[in-house]
Formats: structure tokens, C-alpha cells, sequence
């Protein structure tokens, strides 16, 4: 299947740092990549939908300024965190969905960053 | 925009026997219709998917069904072993490149 990758897989900052992660599709082009946020034991929040070339698609209650998606290639997507609070510390997972044929609607997991806000 | 609802929350199930996690969607427009595992602190992983041209699919230990009239669908695994033991969601989609909406998960226990 396609492997989806992503960095870092965890990061501590301090209050007030902005964190950058990348979302990358190894062996495919994913046209449509996907942002989500998870809290412990509650399911994926979609954030935002990032197709490549274009604007991201930010979903009602995210902060387009706070949290900064660019899908610059085919293969790559990143999410910016900017001035980080406690709040945001959580599990940020990416998916991507590559095109045509049977696996358009297959989103496939990056492994996610667990983001640690001092 | 599409409402996805999962039950139950928690299962727990004596290895060997049957687990079924059922869920409804709302949008009569979504054709796609995934399920995934996921271990703890690890990624969704994709077990099996259905579309709407379909009433049923299988795949060894593990089953899904498809009840578009009722907008309901259901994972069935069967002979149930402790590395089921996970948290299962189910999601909906319109398909193609339409965003894909989750349900809020069942957390499954296999009893050895």
C-alpha cells in the first residue's frame, strides 16, 4: 500500500515558538492531502484540506492564521503551528490521497507528531 | 455536511467469539464508506472499505455491511484473537476527492 510519511513524529516547545511539520507521500502523488488533530481517546478532527497548488480549506472553528498548511508538491504538505499555547498540545495526522483509479477515495495515515506545549 | 455516529464506544468480547460495531451516516449523498484501526499512539490503518454498489464485503475475520435505505453500516469480525484489541472508527465519504468524516470510535477488547 502507500506509505505515507511524516516529521517530526514528536516535539516538545516552549509557549509561544511556532512548530513546523511535514506531511510527505513516498510512492505516490497525493493531490489531496488531509490535516486532523486528536486528542487521548477521542476521534480525528479533520482541520484542514490541503490540495496541491492551492489554498488550503480550513474547516469551521480553525484558525487559518494559527495553524499555516502549504502543499507546495505533489509529495509534500506542511502544517505550521504558530505561537503554540498548551492548548494546542496534542496528535496532529496527516493523510493523503493520491489519484485515479480504485485508491482516489483511500486516505492513507502518515504515523503523526505528538506536539508537547510547555 | 455529514454526520457520522458509531456504537457502541466500548466492547468487550471473549477471544473467539463475534464483534460488531454498527454505525449510521446522515449525507444520502456519501457512496464510500471506510473503516480503520487504530493502536495506541499509532495511525489509522485502513482494514477495509465499501462502496455503495455493494451490499456486503468480506475479508477473512472481517465483514462489512451496507444498508443504504437505513443510511447504516456495519463491521463484523468474527473468531476474534487479543491483537484485535484497538480502537475502531468508521467514516463516510461522497467520494472522489470529497473529505472523508469519521465517526467517534469504538475501543475494542479481546479477552484471552
Amino acid at each position: 500500500g502507500a506509505v505515507v510519511s511524516q516529521h517530526p513524529s514528536r516535539v516538545i516547545c516552549k509557549s509561544g515558538t511556532s512548530v513546523k511539520i511535514e506531511c510527505r507521500s513516498l510512492d505516490f502523488q497525493a493531490t489531496t492531502m488531509f490535516w486532523y488533530r486528536q486528542f487521548p481517546k477521542q476521534s480525528l478532527m479533520l482541520m484542514a484540506t490541503s490540495n496541491e497548488g492551492s489554498k488550503a480549506t480550513y474547516e469551521q472553528g480553525v484558525e487559518k492564521d494559527k495553524f499555516l498548511i502549504n502543499h507546495a508538491s505533489l509529495t509534500l504538505s506542511t502544517l505550521t503551528v504558530t505561537s503554540a499555547h498548551p492548548e494546542d498540545s496534542s496528535f496532529y495526522i496527516c493523510s493523503a490521497r493520491g489519484r485515479g483509479g480504485e485508491g482516489t477515495d483511500t486516505q492513507y495515515f502518515g504515523p503523526g507528531t505528538r506536539l508537547t506545549v510547555l | 455536511g455529514e454526520n457520522v455516529e458509531q456504537h457502541p464506544s466500548t466492547l468487550s468480547v471473549q477471544e473467539g467469539d463475534s464483534a460488531v460495531i454498527k454505525c449510521t451516516y446522515s449525507d444520502s449523498a456519501s457512496n464510500y464508506f471506510p473503516w480503520y484501526k487504530q493502536e495506541l499512539g499509532k495511525r489509522p490503518q485502513l482494514i477495509i472499505d465499501i462502496r455503495s454498489n455493494v451490499g456486503e464485503k468480506k475479508d477473512q475475520r472481517i465483514a462489512v455491511t451496507l444498508n443504504k435505505t437505513a443510511k447504516h453500516f456495519s463491521l463484523h469480525i468474527t473468531e476474534t484473537q487479543p491483537e484485535d484489541s484497538a480502537v475502531y472508527f468508521c467514516a463516510a465519504s461522497t467520494g472522489g476527492y470529497q473529505k472523508v468524516t469519521f465517526g467517534t470510535g469504538t475501543k475494542l477488547q479481546v479477552i484471552p
